[in-house]
């Protein structure tokens, strides 16, 4: 059981160059969840899923785009890449089960991306 | 808008001493309210989960209060260790709408020094 996983771990864009980020998750999670972490800044929420082949616009989304064909896999995009995209970026999943002691994210373990 | 804020950004103790991390939130409205804490270079792990209803959560020697009214929790970290060494994020969960996911809205974080 391997959790959530993120690839790839580090990147580096030039800038207008296109990348996809892929987040696959083993827990048959039904939300899946994309966000940037900036320093001082805490995690923002980019975009979310709450089931396959749904996604929904979150706290950040301009300039990413997001897919969910499979239940399991998570993708982010970026089309144009610019350098105020340059930020950590943790994939999360979540149950839909509302119960107290489930109601949280797994996150994996980010990926480091730099545009120049 | 929900706006949460960690203060202070970065505190250091020696050993021996208790941790106090303290979490603000502007909207009282909230689900549940989380800490996390983060390792360098890893993602996040959920520490205590505490539900709108309840005053305080406890797991070992950590204990998380809950005012929801004043928009307040505190993380106590009693008899601190060199391993506690983080950055502990606070997170809170707004609405129980299926179309809303599980939203976290996340503070930026205090990163703790447990000096030997």
């Amino acid at each position: 059981n391997a959790g959530v996983t993120q690839t790839p771990k580090f990147r580096v864009l030039k800038t207008g160059q296109s990348m996809t980020l892929l987040c696959a998750q083993d827990m048959n999670h039904e939300y899946m969840y994309w966000y940037r972490q900036d320093p001082g800044m805490g995690l923002r929420l980019i975009h979310y899923s709450v089931g396959e082949g749904t996604t929904a616009k979150g706290e950040v989304p301009d300039g990413y785009n997001v897919s969910r064909l499979k239940k399991q896999n998570f993708l982010l995009g970026l089309e144009s890449a610019a350098p105020s995209q340059t930020s950590v970026y943790f994939c999360a999943s979540s149950p839909e089960v509302d119960r107290p002691r489930t109601d949280t994210q797994y996150f994996g373990p980010g990926t480091r991306l730099t545009v120049l | 808008k929900q706006e949460v804020t960690q203060i202070p950004a970065a505190l250091s103790v020696p050993e021996g001493e208790n941790l106090v991390l303290n979490c603000s939130f502007t909207d009282s409205a909230i689900y549940n309210l989380q800490w996390f804490r983060q390792d360098p270079g890893k993602g996040l792990t959920s520490l205590l989960l505490i539900q709108s209803s309840q005053r305080e959560q406890t797991s070992g020697r950590l204990n998380a209060s809950l005012d929801k009214s004043s928009g307040r929790s505190t993380l106590y970290i009693a008899a601190s260790q060199p391993g506690d060494s983080a950055t502990y994020l606070c997170a809170v969960r707004g609405e129980v709408i299926k179309a809303a996911g599980n939203k976290l809205t996340f503070g930026g974080g205090t990163r703790v020094l447990v000096k030997p």
